[in-house]
């Protein structure tokens, strides 16, 4: 069974910076793309971007370029996505999701980040 | 990016059937056969129901199907159930090796 498990829950203040994570399993974790999908509460899903382990390859939506990093360990199957200053305006849920042939197959659980003074 | 552009929200009747526009440019949505679509129950995660404009995935109902005309693919939900209310999301490969959603709708089962 695939499973992508996301870590917990965050309260950040603004300016801080923050790492959470995916743990893939279940599948080959580097023969499958993994990107990252951000809910502001109450709205849409807006893609950030994604990465492919096996080589790094990263692409990121125009809207999050330079406002986030992406990267991933194969070692230990893990997906991330970082911030170096964090802001209000990213308080918000945040998914991980396997993609192919342009879907998104699987979700993780996702996980809420609030950033707050 | 835009988003593709979907209704806000749509509704009917149990045992009706509904369907849910999703429109894009040639850029996107009619450039490529990568449109999906996705369910999201309140407080979950979304939930892949059709990929490849009309196929669904193993465990997924027949009631689901998905089809594309140009630049607009729908979904259209057969015999609505009460679980079946959700939002509803469509989502489609770019032609700047992107991904883009639509801004989701809401339907409501009457």
């Amino acid at each position: 069974e695939v499973q992508l498990v996301q870590s917990g829950a965050e309260v950040k203040k603004p300016g801080e910076s923050l790492r959470i994570s995916c743990k893939g399993s279940g599948y080959s974790f580097t023969s499958y793309w993994i990107g990252w999908v951000r809910q502001v509460p109450g709205k849409g899903l807006e893609w950030m971007g994604i990465i492919y382990p096996g080589d790094s390859d990263t692409r990121y939506s125009p809207s999050f370029q330079g406002q986030v990093t992406i990267s991933a360990d194969k070692s230990i199957s893990t997906a991330y996505l970082q911030w170096s200053s964090l802001k209000a305006s990213d308080s918000a849920m945040y998914y991980c999701a396997r993609h192919e042939s342009g879907s998104w197959i699987d979700w993780g659980q996702g996980t809420l980040v609030t950033v707050s003074s | 990016q835009s988003a593709l552009t979907q209704p806000a929200s749509v509704s009917g009747s149990p045992g009706q059937s509904i369907t849910i526009s999703c429109t894009g440019t040639s850029s996107d949505v009619g450039g490529y056969n990568y449109v999906s679509w996705y369910q999201q129950h309140s407080g979950k995660a979304p939930k892949l129901m059709i990929y490849e404009v009309s196929n669904r995935p193993s465990g997924v109902s027949n009631r689901f199907s998905g089809s594309k005309s140009g630049n607009t693919a729908s979904l259209t939900i057969s015999g609505l159930q009460a679980e079946d209310e959700a939002d509803y999301y469509c989502s489609s490969y770019t032609s700047s090796s992107a991904s883009l959603f639509g801004g989701g709708t809401k339907l409501t089962v009457l």
